[in-house]
């Protein structure tokens, strides 16, 4: 089955600066690969996800970036904020019904004032 | 609001206790998961299930049971309880091959 590994498990940053995780998949099949935030408390929340036919997605200060053939992916946040501070997770899902969704251990990011 | 509610948000209870955690969306969604978030944050799928089948995680044991009475909700009975029950169970629901949404969470505690 799909075995997703994330990096690293903490983050610290500075406000202002960039964040970025890492994960690598296994199964070559998978084809959807979302991003979640998770504050305190609180369930998974989708921030963003991309799709095995795209290569890099951005959405205001979030991007994703996929390599197929590597078999990983990234989360890139800029210009961070305070607010941005959770655990982020990422996931990959090597079917359309995504029953078989299997998550990265989670990164947990704090970004000082 | 539309969202995905669980109830309750806490629940504490003695080893050895059958329990049942409710879960309903109104989004409209066709399929409906169950997660399992241990205390180190690792989430596991445990069943997916819309009207037409449910795929159970093999690696879940049997005391766990997913319930639906209808469409909109998806509730989780447990057997049994025993101390490795402990974790925070999520509900999730989506459309096939969509973004699935969370509810958020009932934190499960054994004593």
């Amino acid at each position: 089955g799909e075995n997703v590994e994330q990096h690293p498990s903490t983050l610290s940053v500075q406000e202002g600066d960039s964040a970025v995780i890492k994960c690598t998949y296994s199964d070559s099949a998978s084809n959807y690969f979302p991003w979640y935030k998770q504050e305190l408390g609180k369930g998974p929340q989708l921030i963003i996800d991309i799709r095995s036919n795209v290569g890099e997605k951005k959405d205001q200060r979030i991007a994703v970036t996929l390599n197929k053939t590597a078999k990983h992916f990234s989360l890139h946040i800029t210009e961070t904020q305070p607010e941005d501070s959770a655990v982020y997770f990422c996931a990959a899902s090597p079917s359309l019904r995504n029953n078989d969704m299997r998550f990265g251990a989670g990164t947990r990011l704090t970004v000082k004032p | 609001d539309t969202a995905v509610s669980q109830t309750p948000k806490y629940l504490v209870t003695q080893m050895g206790n059958d329990k049942s955690i409710k879960c309903e969306q109104n989004l409209g969604h066709d399929t409906m998961y169950w997660y399992k978030q241990d205390s180190k944050k690792f989430l596991k799928i445990m069943f997916s299930y819309n009207n037409k089948e449910l795929i159970i995680n093999e690696t879940v044991p049997n005391r766990f049971s997913p319930k639906s009475p209808d469409k909109a909700h998806l509730n989780l009975h447990i057997n049994s309880l025993e101390l490795g029950d402990s974790a925070v169970y999520f509900c999730a629901s989506s459309y096939v091959g969509q973004p699935q949404h969370f509810g958020d969470g009932t934190r499960l505690s054994i004593l």
